[in-house]
Parts: C-alpha cells; structure tokens; sequence
C-alpha cells in the first residue's frame, strides 16, 4: 500500500507568517493533489501537479512537486486566519489503477 | 450548480441493520469513489468506479458494497453495519486527478 506522510500534522502561526508544509512517500505518484478541508464540510481541491519539478501558484500559495514525484511542499505567504484549515494531499497511484491515496493531513490555524 | 449531493448527512442506526447512503453528481463525471475518514487515519478509499457498472476496491472495502448503475448515482451500502463503520463519509466524483467531494455523511452505529 502506498502511504503519503504529511509533516507537520499541527502548525500554529500568527497571521503574517510563512509556512510550508511537506507531503513525503517512497513510492512514485502520477500526480500529486492538495485538497483544503474546513470542519463539517468536504475537502476542496487546491491544485494538481503531475510534471517532477512543477511548481504552480494560487495567490499567496505555492506548490511543488518533487523531482522524482514522490513529494510535494506547500508554501503559504503571509498566512491569514481565512487560510485555517486541515491541508491534505492526495497521490494518485503510479501503477496504472485510478485509485487515491490520501495523507494524514496537516491542521492549520492562523490566529489574527 | 455543478455538485456532488449525499443523504442522509447525519445516521445513528444499530448493528446489524442494513443501510444505504446515496450518492448523485451532476457533472457527467465517469470516475466516483467513497471514502471514510477517521480521526488520525486520514480519508482512506473504499470503492471507486471508472464508469457505469464499473467499479473496484479501494483500500478499506470490508463490509461495504456499491453499485454503479447510472452515470450520476453511486450508492453505498452497508449490509450488516458494525460498530467499527462509525465514521464520516465521502463521495466523490471527477477524476483521480481531480475530485469534487460531497458534504459528507456522519455514521454512528451502536
């Protein structure tokens, strides 16, 4: 089973601070997702980055995706409390059956 | 609007009694999958479908079954539900580059 580990799983930060969080496996994905989650609701895609090296931008947000598609980072600038939320990233597999494999997740809050 | 619609968003039921979450999108997406996601295991996969009548085990498939007769609708069921299928539930539907989750679903069997 491929696992992806998000790190870190919490982060608290005052509004105007950076952060990046990190999304890591040892198995290889066809593209890489980053989903936001707020409470009660479903996860809501961000991005999808599917080329090793791709870096695309949302606003203040930034993603990446490794080289050798195993990882991806998300960088946000100047964080505000809008930016609250739990951030997951999701791998699809490289093994040519369309099934998802999600992270554990990283729970952000940005405080004013 | 483009959405991906569940019922019942909230069901307490007992052990044992089979039940049905619906699921329907309106996006003529072909590509549908169910998820749970449980406190510090994250959203695991329980079923996807590439099509209509297609349809393969995710991850955690035990003691879940689904059917994709129509493009739009993807039911899950739960044939005799224990107490370990406690937990909130996602549909989906896009592609596995992209998905459109659901509102969710909170199952509570006791």
């Amino acid at each position: 089973t491929q696992l992806l580990e998000q790190s870190p799983q919490f982060l608290s930060i005052q509004e105007g601070e950076n952060l990046t969080v990190y999304c890591n496996s040892s198995s290889v994905f066809s593209s890489l997702q980053w989903y936001r989650q707020e409470p009660g609701e479903g996860p809501v895609l961000l991005v999808t980055v599917v080329t090793g090296g791709e870096v695309k931008k949302l606003k203040r947000l930034t993603f990446q995706f490794g080289d050798a598609r195993k990882d991806s980072s998300l960088h946000i600038t100047a964080a505000q409390p809008g930016d609250t939320g739990l951030y997951l990233c999701a791998g699809t597999s490289n093994t040519g059956f369309q099934k998802l494999v999600f992270g554990t997740g990283t729970r952000l809050l940005v405080s004013p | 609007e483009a959405q991906v619609t569940q019922n019942p968003r909230y069901l307490i039921t007992v052990t044992g009694k089979k039940l049905t979450v619906t699921c329907s999108q309106n996006m003529n997406h072909e590509y549908m999958s169910w998820y749970r996601q449980d406190p510090g295991l994250g959203l695991r996969q329980i079923y996807y479908s590439m099509n209509v009548e297609v349809t393969d085990k995710g991850d955690v498939p035990e003691g879940y079954k689904v059917s994709r007769k129509e493009k739009r609708n993807f039911p899950l069921i739960l044939e005799s539900p224990s107490p370990n299928q406690t937990s909130l539930y996602f549909c989906a539907s896009g592609s596995s580059y992209e998905q459109y989750f659901g509102p969710g679903t909170r199952l509570t069997v006791t």
